[in-house]
């Protein structure tokens, strides 16, 4: 079965602080990706990787930044979190090829900043 | 850029049948997604469509019209645990990666007895 695990449910940070999400797929997908789901907007695309130390940015990539060191793992990076940053943090995942795939999604990081 | 439109809420009966609609502009259109999110939990995939026409998968189908840039996720024999959020999401090619998804702000159904 497809897993993709985040490394916490809900997590609690002052203002400030840096904050790791961390993301692990057991698929050996190439594709990961970033998201921050907010009421009555939706998904929306912070960054995703295409390849181990590929990166390219989404939508809204900005006080954010990631890291993909191994094929399985993805980490979204706040520098300095701030309050604006509180929303579901969602990760997911898709194999290269065709044809396309639908994503896997992670159970999301609540993340709370105050 | 993309945008993609559907209502926030809807209401339905339990045992009836419930169409939601969306709409989407986006460049380099390759395919539009459904999923279902169930309070808390992450989304899982519906269903997929790419050609004109409508797509059958049991109590569920999805249509689409890419001169429109219309879908809609059909819902027959509504069951209480079909109360959920539905997400469009259309698949464009903003990058040599290919695999962008662009969701729209997601349409939460309730199933009334």
């Amino acid at each position: 079965d497809v897993k993709v695990t985040q490394s916490s449910r809900y997590l609690v940070k002052r203002t400030g602080e840096k904050v790791f999400l961390e993301c692990v797929q057991d698929m050996d997908h190439e594709n990961m990706f970033w998201y921050r789901q907010d009421p009555g907007l939706g998904l929306r695309l912070i960054y995703f990787s295409y390849d181990v130390k590929m990166k390219e940015k989404g939508d809204i990539p900005e006080g954010y930044s990631v890291s993909r060191e191994k094929k399985e793992r993805f980490s979204l990076i706040l520098e300095s979190a701030s309050t604006n940053q509180t929303s579901m943090y969602l990760c997911a995942s898709i194999p290269s090829g065709r044809p396309p795939r639908e994503q896997f999604f992670g159970p999301g990081t609540r993340l709370t900043v105050l | 850029g993309q945008n993609i439109d559907q209502p926030t809420e809807m209401t339905a009966t339990e045992g009836a049948i419930v169409q939601i609609n969306c709409t989407y502009q986006t460049s380099g259109f390759n395919g539009l997604f459904w999923y279902q999110q169930h309070a808390g939990e992450a989304p899982t995939f519906l269903s997929y469509n790419v050609l004109d026409g409508l797509e059958e998968k049991g109590r569920f189908s999805s249509f689409l019209s890419r001169s429109k840039g219309y879908s809609y996720l059909l819902l027959k024999e509504l069951q209480m645990k079909d109360s959920a959020s539905y997400l469009c999401a259309v698949r464009d090619q903003r990058s040599n990666a290919g695999n962008m998804l662009t969701f729209g702000g997601g349409t939460r159904l309730m199933v009334k007895p």
